[in-house]
């Protein structure tokens, strides 16, 4: 079955430094969403990618869709404590009709003041 | 955040008893989820919905049932539950073409 890998599981870094996190699906994905759990919260949707190569920013936040639509990442400039969390890539298939996303085991982030 | 509630919000209970946990929205929205989410798992999607009565399985569906018998309401039933079935469960709702998916706050359940 489709599978969807992130990369890495853990993240610890001092206040004001970059974090990247990456994704890879085993297959070509129509799209993929970005989540972000806070710690005892519900995921949260960040953010769609549709297009091949595309790139959006939110902020701090650079998320980009690999040329193959086979990848993607999640790129936080200057991290701050309210960026603590765990970010999950979500991959949908390309040419399904039923909505139905493959969940990464997510990045969890920590970050030192 | 989305109109999506889950009942109850904490569950405790014993090895072979059913459970039921009720997912409820109120944006309308076509497509409903079940996952579980464990430590070093993300989120598994158990069953999920694609209209009223229209259900299908997901990637880890053994023990578990849904129904879905009005637009803004998916149960998901253990029918006997198990201590492998302690988890914490989320619904999620999507409109479906532009797949995003909104979450529930979760049911956290223990099976002793």
């Amino acid at each position: 079955g489709q599978q969807v890998m992130q990369i890495p599981q853990y993240q610890h870094v001092q206040e004001g430094e970059d974090f990247t996190t990456y994704c890879n699906s085993s297959t070509t994905l129509s799209n993929i969403q970005w989540y972000k759990q806070r710690p005892g919260g519900h995921p949260v949707f960040l953010i769609q990618l549709v297009k091949s190569g595309e790139v959006k920013k939110q902020k701090r936040l650079t998320f980009q869709f690999g040329e193959a639509k086979k990848n993607s990442s999640l790129h936080i400039t200057a991290t701050q404590t309210t960026d603590v969390g765990t970010y999950f890539c979500a991959g949908t298939l390309f040419n399904t009709n039923a909505g139905k996303s493959t969940f990464g085991d997510g990045t969890t982030l920590t970050v030192k003041p | 955040d989305a109109g999506i509630t889950q009942s109850p919000r904490h569950k405790v209970t014993e090895t072979g008893t059913p459970v039921t946990l009720r997912c409820h929205q109120t944006e309308n929205h076509r497509y409903m989820y079940w996952y579980r989410q464990d430590p070093g798992h993300g989120l598994r999607l158990i069953h999920y919905s694609y209209g009223v009565k229209d259900t299908d399985k997901g990637e880890v569906s053994d023990g578990y049932s849904v129904s879905r018998s009005k637009t803004e309401d998916f149960l998901l039933t253990l029918e006997s539950a198990t201590s492998s079935q302690t988890s914490v469960y989320f619904c999620a709702i999507s409109e479906g073409w532009t797949y995003e998916q909104y979450f529930g706050p979760g049911t956290r359940l223990t099976v002793t």
